[in-house]
């Protein structure tokens, strides 16, 4: 089975913190995602990943950055969190293509 | 833009009811995805489909391509059903998905 892990399911950190967000999946995925799910706005995707060392601007990319060093993993960088990016983030993968995503289990993450 | 259209928006049903979750899109794909997000749970992939129909278990999804449209049918549901279900679309080569707002279906024993 599919296994895609985030580094914490909550996380409360402060106005203007940098905020480090980490997934990782164990079955050598190409495509990796990050989305944010707001209540009324459904799933919005942030960045995605194609390959290592890759990545492409999702829908809401402002104010977030990401790292993929390694084909498994794929981090979302808050550079300086602002409350309104309290929101339950989710990471995804897929083979390759138009595959079925896999998403983990999310982080909530609230920013006071 | 492709819009992604779910309907209804709430849905409470009886336990053993057929309950069917109707997904509208404005523009061609490539895929339809259907999802399922329990309370506090993880999203869980249900469908993937291009084109007529496909089965697991109670659940039937369909597509119909020419009316942008799919539906999920739920058979003799169940309490356990319960849970938002999300319509997503591939429109292009790549893997981007657009989603819908999801519906939250609630199943009384």
């Amino acid at each position: 089975d599919v296994k895609v892990t985030q580094s914490s399911r909550y996380l409360v950190k402060r106005t203007g913190e940098k905020v480090f967000l980490e997934c990782v999946q164990d079955m050598d995925h190409e495509n990796m995602f990050w989305y944010r799910q707001d209540p009324g706005l459904g799933l919005r995707l942030i960045y995605f990943s194609y390959d290592v060392k890759m990545k492409e601007k999702g829908d809401i990319p402002e104010g977030y950055s990401v790292s993929r060093e390694k084909k498994e993993r794929f981090s979302l960088i808050l550079e300086s969190a602002s409350t309104n990016q309290t929101s339950m983030y989710l990471c995804a993968s897929s083979i390759t293509g138009l595959d079925t995503q896999y998403f983990g289990p999310g982080t909530r993450l609230t920013v006071l | 833009k492709n819009e992604v259209e779910q309907s209804p928006q709430n849905l409470t049903a009886q336990e053993g009811e057929f309950i069917t979750i109707n997904c509208s899109y404005s523009v061609g794909i490539s895929a339809l995805h259907w999802l399922q997000q329990h309370p506090g749970g993880g999203i869980v992939s249900l469908f993937m489909l291009s084109s007529g129909k496909k089965k697991h278990g109670r659940l039937i999804a369909t597509i119909n391509i020419q009316e942008k449209h799919s539906s999920l049918h739920i058979t003799a549901s169940h309490p356990r059903d319960s849970a938002v279900y999300i319509c997503a679309v591939n429109t292009g080569a790549n893997s981007k998905l657009t989603f819908g707002k999801g519906i939250t279906l609630s199943v009384r024993p």
